[in-house]
């Protein structure tokens, strides 16, 4: 069966490093993956798309990269600020549907 | 433009008890869905619609219906809410179907049924 993975631990950080989550997927050859931003109480935000043929794609201090041989893609946020802290959710067409992986709560701390 | 709004913002529900939810979207989005959204679960896919007079189930559609009469709403149906239904509700919709396809979603629904 087709499957998502994604860190369920906090990754906690220091204000100023980069923050690095990870998204693998199994059983998928997905055309492009999403990430999204989910605050508390909220709906999740789009933030980035990735195509098969990219391999990695920036948007201010955000970078994707899709790795389609390690069926990878890592979300990187540099000069992280407490505002990023989220949680974040890949996401991958399954028959045209976005289907969500679980998430990774990011925390960064002044 | 309000985006994708939801109506009731929360709700508490006895066993048994019946209820829609509402979304609403005014970016004349063909494709909408609902999700729900559980501690430990992510987002799962309950139904959607790829347009207005058509629906389709999702990964969860048991003890759920929807509707889609007019493009602009997208309607959830509990016929007869159970404790397993509780959880947070998320509408969301975008252009099309498919590749570069973003989703924008309301700010979801809390239901609690007792």
């Amino acid at each position: 069966s087709q499957k998502i993975e994604q860190n369920s631990e906090a990754l906690n950080i220091q204000e100023g490093k980069t923050a690095t989550l990870t998204c693998n997927y199994t059983n998928y050859s997905p055309a492009y993956l999403q990430w999204y931003r989910q605050d508390p109480g909220r709906g999740p935000v789009f933030l980035l798309l990735i195509r098969e043929n990219e391999k990695e794609k920036r948007k201010e201090r955000l970078k994707v990269t899709f790795d389609t041989t390690l069926k990878q893609s890592l979300f990187h946020i540099t000069a992280s600020q407490p505002a990023d802290s989220a949680t974040y959710l890949c996401a991958l067409p399954s028959n045209y549907i976005p289907t969500f992986g679980r998430g990774t709560s990011l925390i960064v701390h002044p | 433009n309000a985006g994708v709004t939801q109506t009731p913002k929360f709700r508490v529900l006895k066993t048994g008890q019946s209820m829609t939810l509402l979304c609403a979207q005014d970016m004349n989005h063909e494709y909408m869905y609902w999700y729900r959204q559980d501690p430990g679960m992510g987002l799962r896919l309950i139904h959607y619609s790829v347009g207005e007079g058509t629906t389709a189930k999702g990964e969860v559609p048991d003890g759920y219906n929807v509707s889609r009469l007019k493009k602009q709403n997208f309607l959830l149906g509990l016929e007869s809410a159970a404790p397993s239904q509780t959880s947070v509700y998320f509408c969301a919709s975008s252009y099309e179907q498919g590749m570069s396809e973003t989703q924008y979603f309301g700010p979801g629904t809390r239901l609690l049924v007792l």
